[in-house]
């Protein structure tokens, strides 16, 4: 049974038009993060929810934001794509500020 | 800062152990934890360590020296479906944040690769 799910799962969307990936999770954890991840890169954390305390990065460009209505879900928009927001990005849970991190399949963004 | 040091590549056969080495040097520590990453998915945790010594786990285990900044993930009866990248993750600690939550950086990774 998924536990953190990603929808979509591939995303392809036009320079400067605003899209939004979403995340849920049953876990009920606390927090929830999202990373962008290049290839061959590692993972980037752009910012987390604390249930509804909401941090950003100090390198996460304002072009991205992010909206957590309830526990379960959490939404990533991106205002205007660049060609260099394309990658995967993936969200992931856990239940306290210490815990393990669990992933969610990704989604991978193209920018035409 | 942090810095998280890990192999690019590395190859094994069928059936031997490997060993990842991953070094590292971050402000704050809480916690140490790998991760398998195939290629297009999402990373699956592995192993967690937040105490020096040996974490072990079926065919893996994850050792932990806090004093040295040093970690590796050993992987024994290797298997062909073993072939993957193997992050390795630290916690920082973080007491800015109003949250308290610590965030959790990566290495980029180590892609093994198991041949027959």
């Amino acid at each position: 049974d998924a536990m953190v799910i990603q929808n979509p799962r591939y995303q392809v969307t036009q320079f400067g038009k605003p899209v939004t990936l979403s995340c849920s999770q049953t876990l009920n954890h606390n927090v929830m993060y999202w990373y962008q991840q290049k290839s061959s890169q590692a993972p980037k954390l752009l910012f987390h929810y604390y249930d509804k305390d909401f941090n950003n990065e100090a390198d996460t460009p304002d072009n991205f934001q992010s909206r957590r209505p309830n526990t379960s879900f959490c939404f990533l928009d991106i205002r205007s794509p660049g060609l260099g927001d394309a990658a995967m990005y993936l969200c992931a849970t856990s239940r306290d500020s210490a815990g393990v991190e669990y992933f969610g399949p990704g989604t991978r963004l193209t920018v035409t | 800062g942090q810095n998280i040091d890990q192999p690019t590549e590395m190859t094994a056969t069928e059936g031997a152990i490997v060993q990842i080495n991953c070094t590292y040097q971050t402000s704050g520590f809480n916690g140490l934890f790998w991760y398998q990453q195939h290629a297009g998915e999402a990373p699956t945790f592995l192993s967690y360590n937040v105490l020096d010594g040996l974490e072990e786990k079926g065919r893996f285990s994850s050792f932990l020296s806090r004093s040295k900044g040093y970690s590796y993930l050993l992987l024994k009866e290797l298997q062909m479906k073993d072939s993957a990248s193997y992050l390795c993750a630290v916690r920082d600690l973080d007491f800015s944040d109003q949250t308290g939550a610590n965030n959790l950086f990566f290495g980029t990774g180590t892609r093994l690769t198991v041949i027959p």
